[in-house]
């Protein structure tokens, strides 16, 4: 499979803990991105790589969110004292040039 | 107010009906337009992208913008089961790598 991946596909935790995601993106795509979405709502971006420079952050990505892509390829992005407000499907994107982001399938958090 | 507006459905057709979906947008600066698919419990999948005012066609599918009034569609002609799915309509703005999504419409298309 070529497309972009994301590992876990499902994670549950408890409010309180820290839990990290996994992306890899299409390989020789340099441009990676992270959106959340919420039941009902469309993905909201929440920060961009270009190779391992983060070069756009939402205010969404409060300072418990942290994201990083050592050496421009697959990228991790970490939530720390998770809430149940931060229950959602966490969405990885890669593009390269002019074209529009892919998508992976998702990591869907359940914060209990 | 949102910076884009879509009605979020649900939208339900007979298979073979020519199916419009919808969105508007406040902020002008906002210059380039896609749609995504995203069947349940999946990723949002890239359908059509333009960058112009006009109309781009692929298969049975055409997406229209018209900046003047900042309002986008895209039209689905002879629907299938198959493309029961949400739609969603992102945008961004010129030197931007952030996507603004709509809600997204969920669509049924009965057999």
């Amino acid at each position: 499979d070529t497309g972009v991946s994301q590992n876990p596909r499902h994670k549950i935790t408890k409010r309180g803990q820290n839990v990290t995601f996994r992306c890899d993106p299409i390989s020789e795509h340099n441009r990676l991105y992270w959106y959340r979405q919420t039941l009902g709502q469309g993905p909201e971006f929440l920060t961009y790589f270009q190779n391992e420079a983060q070069l756009e952050k939402s205010r969404l990505l409060s300072d418990r969110f942290s994201a990083e892509r050592p050496k421009g390829s697959f990228s991790t992005l970490e939530i720390q004292r998770t809430e149940q407000g931060d229950s959602a499907m966490y969405l990885c994107a890669s593009s390269f040039g002019g074209i529009e982001p892919f998508f992976g399938p998702g990591t869907r958090l359940t914060v209990l | 107010q949102k910076e884009v507006e879509q009605d979020p459905g649900p939208l339900s057709v007979p298979e073979g009906a020519i199916v419009s979906l919808n969105c508007t947008y406040s902020n002008s600066a906002f210059q380039y337009f896609m749609w995504y698919r995203q069947y349940s419990r999946k990723g949002p999948e890239l359908l059509m992208y333009t960058y112009s005012s006009g109309n781009k066609e692929d298969g049975r599918f055409t997406a229209q913008v018209d900046k003047s009034s900042k309002y986008i569609s895209l039209f689905i002609r002879d629907s299938q089961p198959s493309d029961s799915a949400t739609y969603l309509c992102a945008m961004r703005k010129s030197g931007s790598e952030k996507l603004v999504f709509g809600k997204g419409t969920k669509l049924t298309v009965n057999p």
